[in-house]
């Protein structure tokens, strides 16, 4: 199984400032891309599910990229608030796994 | 609509022990996965239900672990004896379907086990 790999491991982010991360899968076979958002003591819940290369999702204040064809996603966080601070997973499914390949996370922490 | 219920949230047992966790997925959702989740990595799916029969339990360690979805509803999954490193984060997810990855899945809160 091929590895999906997530950068920074972990962030420090002053209120108020923009910040983002990325998501690196494997490009050969690629069918769809996730990206979720875990807080502590919650469930994870989906932000994205992405398939299209080139495609660009929006939610509120965050977005995402993806870029099938060199096999990376950034999610972006613009004006992060305290409530941002979570988990962002990403995982990708490729047609050689018929399964969901997760990322380790980026730890998004906001200062006030 | 009710989320994913999983329970217990949390569980301490001592290695060689038994454990059994439990899940409700949402109701109408064919697909029911189970993920482990160690420390510092990303979930591993352990086994994959589409209604009660079984899609992919390629690395569910079967020496050791068994799940069930009886009437392809809730779902059971167990282990038996625990080893210390089965501590981890067990994440009961679902989905309208599983065929092609493009649907989105919903977590429960997961269980937090510590095996000591």
């Amino acid at each position: 199984i091929l590895n999906v790999e997530q950068s920074p491991q972990s962030l420090h982010v002053q209120e108020g400032d923009s910040t983002n991360f990325t998501c690196s899968f494997p490009s050969s076979n690629f069918y769809a891309l996730h990206w979720y958002r875990w807080e502590t003591a919650k469930s994870p819940e989906a932000l994205f599910v992405m398939t299209l290369n080139g495609d660009e999702k929006k939610k509120g204040r965050i977005s995402a990229t993806l870029n099938t064809k060199e096999g990376y996603s950034y999610l972006y966080i613009k004006g992060s608030q305290p409530e941002d601070s979570a988990t962002y997973l990403c995982a990708s499914w490729a047609e050689s796994n018929y399964q969901l390949i997760w990322g380790a996370g980026t730890k998004l922490i906001i200062k006030p | 609509e009710a989320g994913v219920a999983q329970s217990p949230r949390y569980k301490i047992i001592e290695k060689r022990q038994s454990v059994a966790f439990w899940c409700n997925p949402i109701s109408g959702h064919a697909t029911l996965y189970w993920y482990q989740q160690i420390l510092g990595q990303g979930p591993k799916l352990l086994i994959q239900f589409q209604n009660n029969g079984v899609v992919d339990d390629s690395q569910l360690p079967k020496d050791r672990f068994s799940a069930e979805r009886l009437k392809g509803v809730d779902s059971t999954l167990k282990i038996q004896p625990a080893k210390l490193e089965d501590s981890a984060v067990y994440l009961c997810a679902s989905s309208v379907q599983g065929s092609r990855g493009t649907y989105e899945q919903y977590f429960g809160p997961g269980t937090r086990l510590t095996v000591t």
